[in-house]
């Protein structure tokens, strides 16, 4: 396993257009993650799944932010009617989650998406 | 609401000296700590998980170590070398929640 995989790894869009970005997790972790990060800062929580279920999305998932994970494997994240505002890295994270220690395992993170909303 | 901080935003250093790095948290309850490693542009990359129940976790030139009653975590780094240049970001997991809170972090440079 070559760890979490995200793509596209750049994106430059208008203001106003869609985007949409994937996830791919490591094999079997059940609990995916979405970040924001913008210049200077600490990833900021958005949203994160268990299995195929969405168990929390933060306040700043606004309506136009929508996530997915179908069959509980791979993720999308997608914003619709981007606004320069949303430029920023979106990372995505892993982790094996359950049984003993269920709390405690370790957090793997992709290479994230930068996007420039111009 | 938890809140994470760390200290010092910046560090420069020259090469081989031996550094820490503070992470400091208002809430104690929390199922464990990590810390990260960032490269300019480049996703996180793991470097030491640390258990509510432990005090300490070592990794080659690295060592990480938890007080929950004080709120705090340190990351030590032995013989500092260039290529350990990056930010160094420090998230945890409060109990209640299953979300890592991240600090802001702290740009370490390295001068050869």
């Amino acid at each position: 396993d070559t760890g979490v995989s995200q793509d596209p790894r750049h994106k430059i869009t208008k203001r106003g257009q869609n985007v949409t970005f994937r996830c791919d997790p490591i094999s079997e972790h059940n609990r995916l993650y979405w970040y924001r990060q913008t210049l200077g800062q600490g990833p900021e929580f958005l949203t994160y799944f268990q299995n195929e279920a969405q168990l929390e999305k933060s306040r700043l998932l606004s309506d136009r932010f929508s996530a997915e994970r179908p069959k509980g494997s791979f993720s999308t994240l997608e914003i619709q009617r981007t606004e320069q505002g949303d430029s920023a890295m979106y990372l995505c994270a892993s982790s094996l989650e359950g049984g003993r220690g269920a709390m405690n395992t370790e957090a793997f993170f992709g290479q994230g998406t930068r996007l420039t909303v111009v | 609401k938890q809140e994470v901080t760390q200290i010092p935003a910046a560090l420069s250093v020259p090469e081989g000296e031996n550094l820490v790095l503070n992470c400091s948290f208002t809430d104690s309850a929390i199922y464990n700590l990590q810390w990260f490693r960032q490269d300019p542009g480049k996703g996180l990359t793991s470097l030491l998980l640390i258990q509510s129940s432990q005090r300490e976790q070592t990794s080659g030139r690295l060592n990480a170590s938890l007080d929950k009653s004080s709120g705090r975590s340190t990351l030590y780094i032995a013989a500092s070398q260039p290529g350990d240049s990056a930010t160094y970001l420090c998230a945890l997991k409060s109990a209640g929640t299953y979300k890592y809170i991240f600090g802001t972090g702290t740009r370490l440079k390295v001068l050869a």
